[in-house]
């Protein structure tokens, strides 16, 4: 397993601003998933981000609206830019491993765009 | 693409009841399926998953799900409901795609437990 870390852990945001938000293991993975939970509802791929190369996009998500890093093998960062109150929602980070692809998540940031 | 369907968005059990939540897949290869809990306001946490090793999968909290190739079902079972079990349960698959095997999740399934 894996332990997983963000911050921050919640936020309150005026539209229109970005916010950034980390996601720290506590151990070397190659894959990082970055999901939004919107309220109420399942949760949704956004990108995966791989070190050392650009993040891939699900369809539906800008690198330009979500802009993702991945320095190395243990953070990431997933910005969300210029917001509105349609991008309120739980992010989450979650990486692969141990064996047979199952993922760990991390304890999400609730974000509310006011 | 492989998917899950999660049947039933909201669940009531009482105190030492079963529990069962109900998953079917659609996979035109054999699936790798997954089981998460998410209590309130937190993150997700991984309950049991399928390995193709065995059909009836134990995971923690007493909880167990049994393969079904034939009706294509991953359910969630569990013989006597606990109050802490009241929680969202989300099925997942996992997907080789161009995002690697990310999961799909199903829309989840809200357990209440009564007394």
């Amino acid at each position: 397993s894996a332990v997983i870390s963000q911050k921050p852990s919640r936020d309150i945001c005026q539209r229109g601003t970005s916010l950034t938000i980390q996601c720290q293991v506590d151990s070397q993975v190659t894959m990082m998933f970055w999901y939004r939970q919107q309220p109420g509802q399942s949760l949704t791929l956004i990108a995966t981000a791989n070190q050392g190369s650009e993040a891939t996009y699900e369809s539906g998500f800008v690198i330009d609206k979500f802009p993702i890093s991945r320095p190395n093998l243990t953070f990431s960062t997933l910005t969300v830019s210029n917001m509105s109150p349609e991008d309120s929602s739980i992010y989450l980070c979650s990486v692969r491993a141990g064996g047979l692809y199952e993922q760990y998540f991390g304890p999400g940031t609730r974000l509310t765009v006011t | 693409a492989q998917s899950v369907t999660q049947l039933g968005s909201h669940v009531s059990v009482s105190e030492g009841a079963l529990v069962l939540l109900r998953c079917n897949y659609s996979s035109s290869v054999p699936p790798y399926l997954f089981w998460y809990v998410q209590y309130p306001n937190q993150g997700l946490q991984l309950l049991l998953k399928y390995t193709s090793a065995a059909t009836l999968v134990k995971g923690i909290n007493g909880f167990e799900a049994e393969f079904k190739k034939s009706e294509t079902s991953f359910h969630l079972t569990k013989p006597s409901a606990h109050m802490s079990d009241a929680a969202e349960y989300f099925c997942a698959v996992s997907e080789n795609s161009n995002s690697g095997y990310a999961l799909n999740f199903g829309k989840g399934t809200s357990l209440l437990v009564t007394p």
